[in-house]
């Protein structure tokens, strides 16, 4: 059973140019998350998405990113005209439909990705 | 805002010493709270996860304590080996959010 894959797992990019990050998710897991780590920092939550739906993206910056989790294939990060700012590791995790209980709480696991270093010259 | 704190930012021991990682967080209202293992270039492994009704759990050398109400957990390492060299992450997740909030990370150097 694959984990969760990434691809590219290094891109540069050219500012103002396109960059596209693909997230396949574990076998039979439909929900998907995308984090950002910055140089010297922790990782930060971006967008939660699952099948053809964005439950929560609170953490996407308001404009040039946008994710997408299609009914078939792989969840997308797009970020557009980029800046050397968005020069990060980007992170993706899976988690299945099933939120199993222990005790009062229904709880997740997610699993993550290798990632996909951005940089940006 | 949750915060996550996790200190120190990097340790050196020699092999074999049981050493401890902190992590503290500012709002006690979480669900659940999992640490990772980040090895340098390489994706995050899950170690252990603590729901908020749990107090702690393990795995081989691995012991993670919850204290909820003061808003700490430990991430406990028995005789640790060169191969647990790596950057150890505290995260946690609130009721009605499924987003993880990290920490920065404690630098952990296993010295043979």
């Amino acid at each position: 059973n694959a984990g969760v894959m990434q691809n590219p797992r290094h891109l540069v990019r050219r500012r103002g140019q396109e960059a596209r990050l693909r997230c396949s998710p574990m076998k039979g897991h439909s929900h998907v998350y995308w984090y950002r780590q910055l140089p010297e920092e922790g990782l930060k939550f971006m967008v939660y998405l699952q099948k053809e739906n964005i439950i929560d993206e609170s953490g996407m910056p308001k404009e040039r990113f946008s994710a997408e989790f299609p009914k078939e294939g792989p969840s997308i990060l797009r970020i557009q005209q980029v800046v050397r700012g968005d020069s990060a590791a980007y992170f993706c995790a899976s988690s299945p439909p099933e939120r199993r209980t222990s005790g009062r709480e229904p709880y997740n696991e997610q699993f993550f990705g290798p990632g996909t270093r951005l940089t940006v010259l | 805002k949750q915060e996550v704190t996790q200190i120190p930012a990097a340790l050196s021991v020699p092999e074999g010493e049981n050493l401890v990682l902190n992590c503290s967080f500012t709002d006690s209202a979480i669900y659940n709270l999992q640490w990772f293992r980040q090895d340098p270039g390489k994706g995050l492994t899950s170690l252990l996860l603590i729901q908020s009704s749990q107090r702690e759990q393990t795995s081989g050398r691995l012991n993670a304590s919850l204290d909820k109400s003061s808003g700490r957990s430990t991430l406990y390492i028995a005789a640790s080996q060169p191969g647990d060299s790596a950057t150890y992450l505290c995260a946690v997740t609130q009721g009605g959010s499924e987003k993880l909030v990290f920490g920065k990370g404690t630098k952990l150097t296993v010295n043979p």
